[in-house]
């Protein structure tokens, strides 16, 4: 079934440990994006990348990094997890900037 | 700043009709989106409307005027499975999404 897969569903992490959250997506998409939600505030993006080999800052993109070395895998990296990076990771991916954004299942991280 | 407005939550009765309003204001505008999203899953594609007027598709519709910054979402003849959270967002100058926070749609029987 065609899509984005995200990994892992849910996570509990210690506070300065590194964390890497996948997605891949298997949609020959160009653009792809990382958001977070919160309760009670929009989803809000942290990195995007336009196309292979091109990445950007979104809203929210401190203490995130991203890369984008091929067309289907976008992965985020929390260098050193913070209690306030508690939430919701959406990955998603649009044909082209103007398509309509379809999203990964969602990654549940909690950092104590 | 950009900023989009929509009611936190709404109640409706199964069978009855709902509209969602949604307010904008934005940088450039390219595009609004309606997204539905069920609690604990993500969210998926309802709507787009670029053009001001109405968008219909089945039991939902979207309606967009550019010179208000205003959007609704339209379900009719609402069944127990739209509860979830309605999601609008708008694509901006630089073809950003700006999203809201959402509307949690309660229906009773």
């Amino acid at each position: 079934i065609a899509g984005i897969t995200q990994a892992p569903t849910s996570q509990i992490l210690a506070a300065g440990r590194r964390m890497t959250l996948r997605c891949t997506q298997d949609m020959r998409h160009n653009a792809m994006y990382w958001y977070r939600q919160d309760l009670g505030l929009g989803l809000r993006l942290i990195h995007y990348s336009n196309t292979a080999g091109t990445t950007g800052k979104g809203e929210v993109p401190d203490g995130y990094s991203v890369s984008r070395a091929n067309t289907d895998d976008f992965p985020l990296t929390l260098a050193s997890a913070v209690p306030s990076q508690t939430s919701v990771y959406f990955c998603a991916s649009s044909q082209g900037v103007t398509g309509e954004l379809f999203f990964g299942e969602g990654s549940r991280l909690t950092v104590l | 700043g950009q900023n989009i407005d929509q009611p936190t939550e709404m109640t409706a009765t199964e069978g009855a009709i709902v509209q969602i309003n949604c307010t904008y204001q934005t940088s450039g505008f390219n595009g609004l989106f309606w997204y539905q999203q069920h609690a604990g899953e993500a969210p998926t594609f309802l709507s787009y409307n670029v053009l001001d007027g109405l968008e219909e598709k089945g039991r939902f519709s979207s309606f967009l005027s550019r010179s208000k910054g205003y959007s609704y979402l339209l379900l009719k003849e609402l069944q127990m499975k739209d509860s979830a959270s309605y999601l609008c967002a708008v694509r901006d100058s630089n073809y950003q999404l700006i999203w809201g926070a959402g509307t949690k749609l309660i229906i009773k029987p």
